[in-house]
């Protein structure tokens, strides 16, 4: 079964700053994507950035980046000058690729990012 | 991006009725949509695939008649919590497959049962 894990419960950066939210994996599988969502106060959930993992290049959203490192099963995702609507619960996510329509999501516990001005 | 909606976003209840979500593909078709159970300050946990014309598939530890899934057509699948209980009292969200690897999110529909 695959496990998504984010070690940081809550981080806090300051406005036009960097951070770095990390996001590890374990799976057997060789084809799968993975994402990175954000969740504000709204409850929407946003898509930020996904990463097919046969891509060697690291997928950028604008102000975001992952770093995927397959080998090492590890997905970080930095937000580079940082803004106070980035404010938000981050969650990783993987989804296997192989299987069809009903592939599922499954979410990482959840980083709740605060943007201090 | 596509459209995802839920109805309704906020819900108040009494305890032992029925209550029922829909989640609405508005501008794609989706034969798979996910209906998820979000507490707070946690992660979504998945409660169920619905997938058009056919039962639902439901995860491990989810009560399939007391959460009841219905996708009759290719924009809409219904979520019906039956004889609700204050323990049910939760933040529902559905998601719509469009392609492979591409999943929209409704707004989420918060369920008080009192």
């Amino acid at each position: 079964a695959q496990t998504v894990t984010q070690s940081q419960p809550e981080m806090s950066v300051q406005e036009a700053e960097t951070v770095t939210l990390s996001c590890t994996y374990d799976t057997s599988e060789n084809n799968y994507y993975l994402f990175w969502y954000k969740q504000p106060p709204s409850r929407q959930m946003i898509l930020v950035i996904r990463q097919e993992a046969y891509k060697q290049q690291n997928a950028t959203e604008n102000r975001f980046s992952v770093n995927f490192q397959k080998a090492a099963k590890s997905f970080s995702l930095k937000i580079s000058d940082s803004q106070l609507g980035d404010t938000a619960m981050y969650f990783c996510a993987f989804m296997k690729l192989l299987g069809g329509a009903t592939n599922k999501l499954i979410f990482g516990t959840g980083t709740l990012l605060a943007v201090q001005p | 991006g596509a459209v995802v909606s839920q109805h309704p976003s906020w819900v108040i209840c009494k305890s032992g009725t029925s209550v029922k979500i829909e989640c609405r593909s508005l501008d794609f078709q989706a034969t798979t949509m996910f209906w998820y159970r979000q507490f707070p300050k946690q992660s979504l946990m998945l409660m169920a695939t619905s997938n058009e014309g056919s039962k639902a598939t439901y995860e491990q530890g989810v009560e399939k008649d007391k959460f009841l899934i219905n996708h009759a057509s290719l924009t809409l699948s219904t979520l019906t919590v039956t004889s609700a209980h204050p323990e049910d009292s939760s933040f529902y969200i559905c998601s719509a497959r469009i392609r492979v690897g591409e999943l929209f999110f409704g707004e989420g529909s918060r369920l008080t049962v009192l």
